[in-house]
This record gives C-alpha cells, sequence and structure tokens, in this order.
C-alpha cells in the first residue's frame, strides 16, 4: 500500500490567500484524522472523521478553517484567509481503528 | 483545559543503557494512552498504546500506566542511535486525542 497521501508537501503563499490541502487515506480506513504541529504548540488535533462524517472539530481553531471528506478517499482541508501564524506542518493521518493511526508525510505551509 | 506534559529535553543516554521518557496528564477520565516516535522533518509513527494499568512490552520498549497518578512512561532498553528522535505522549478521551509537545531523546554511541 503507498500509504496516505498528502498534496501539496511544501506550500508558499502570501497573507490573505486560500490555501487547499488535500489527503488521499490508506484505503479501506474508516478514520482520517488532519493535525496542524508547530514548535510552540507541539501536535494538534484539528478535526476528524469516522466513515466520512466529522466527529471532532473543537480543535479547528477559527472560521478560517474548514476541512471536507467528499468520500472515502479524499479530504481536504481549507484555510481562507490564510495568516502567517498558520504556518505549521499539517499532518493527514488515517486509521481502520482509532487507536492505529497512520501518519503521512505531511505539508508544510509557510503564510508570507 | 485539558494537558499532557512532557519534559522537553534533550534527553542523552549511552548506548545500551535503558531511556525513561515521561508524561503526566491532566484529565482522570482519559482512556487510552499513546507513544509515538518522530524522526526530525519525518511524520509521527506509533510506537505503542495501552489502556490499563500496568506494564506492556513490545521488543525493546515497554510502556507502564498508573492512572492513580495520572502517569505514563515508556522505557527503551537497550538504546541505539537509531532511537534517536522526540517521542510523543498522547492521550484519548471519548473522542479527543491531546498530544504532548515531546521529549527529545539523544542515544549516544
Amino acid at each position: 500500500d503507498a500509504g496516505v497521501i498528502q498534496s501539496p508537501r511544501h506550500e508558499v503563499t502570501e497573507m490573505g490567500q486560500e490555501v487547499t490541502l488535500r489527503c488521499k487515506p490508506i484505503s479501506g480506513h474508516d478514520y482520517l484524522f488532519w493535525y496542524r504541529q508547530t514548535m510552540m504548540r507541539g501536535l494538534e488535533l484539528l478535526i476528524y472523521f469516522n466513515n466520512n462524517v466529522p466527529i471532532d472539530d473543537s480543535g479547528m481553531p477559527e472560521d478560517r478553517f474548514s476541512a471536507k471528506m467528499p468520500n472515502a478517499s479524499f479530504s481536504t482541508l481549507k484555510i481562507q484567509p490564510s495568516e502567517p501564524r498558520d504556518s505549521a506542518v499539517y499532518f493527514c493521518a488515517s486509521s481502520i481503528l482509532p487507536e492505529t493511526q497512520y501518519f503521512g508525510p505531511g505539508t508544510r505551509l509557510l503564510v508570507l | 483545559q485539558k494537558e499532557v506534559e512532557q519534559n522537553s529535553g534533550p534527553l542523552s543516554v549511552p548506548e545500551g543503557a535503558i531511556a525513561s521518557l515521561n508524561c503526566t496528564y491532566s484529565d482522570r477520565g482519559s482512556q487510552s494512552f499513546f507513544w509515538y516516535r518522530q524522526y526530525s522533518g519525518k511524520s509521527p509513527e506509533l510506537i505503542m498504546f495501552i489502556y490499563s494499568n500496568g506494564d506492556k512490552e513490545d521488543g525493546r520498549f515497554t510502556a507502564q500506566l498508573n492512572k492513580a497518578s495520572q502517569y505514563v512512561s515508556l522505557l527503551v532498553r537497550d538504546s541505539q542511535p537509531s532511537d534517536s528522535a522526540t517521542y510523543l505522549c498522547a492521550v484519548k478521551d471519548t473522542y479527543k486525542y491531546i498530544f504532548g509537545t515531546g521529549t527529545r531523546l539523544k542515544v549516544l554511541a
């Protein structure tokens, strides 16, 4: 299996622009998680889905962030408008059981 | 505010020694406990998880859980330079996962 696939791997954008991060989970995995990692705050869970339904989005920092999972093989995390404080590494993870998450390689986002 | 606390380190140990990594958590309702390893510039990898008080062993790794003290630890036996990484502790209650900021382990050859 190819593992969790994320795109793009690196993104540099200017403040105010829309950013869309993409994730393809491992086939057959029912759970999908979006995380953000920074030096200051560590790894934070933003939102997770089970069978394409959002279960907990309490970690989404504000209305500028939105996530969708239109089908079992694709999810997006969108930031609109982006701000410099959104600069971080964004990870997607998937699992069959929530205990055994497999992380993707991450997207390094830099907002100037 | 639910919290997971880890000493940031670095924790330096000589090759072949036992490394002990510690984590405390604030929410007594926490049900599941996880240890992840993260190499610099890479994504986290699950090492093991534990639900019940006591010890759980997997190869050179042992997780220890004490719910009364709200404390979970990870022992790495026969530490190798390849074990040098940041170790993240994570805690789950009914729905929510909370991660500590990690402890950096350095194994000296």
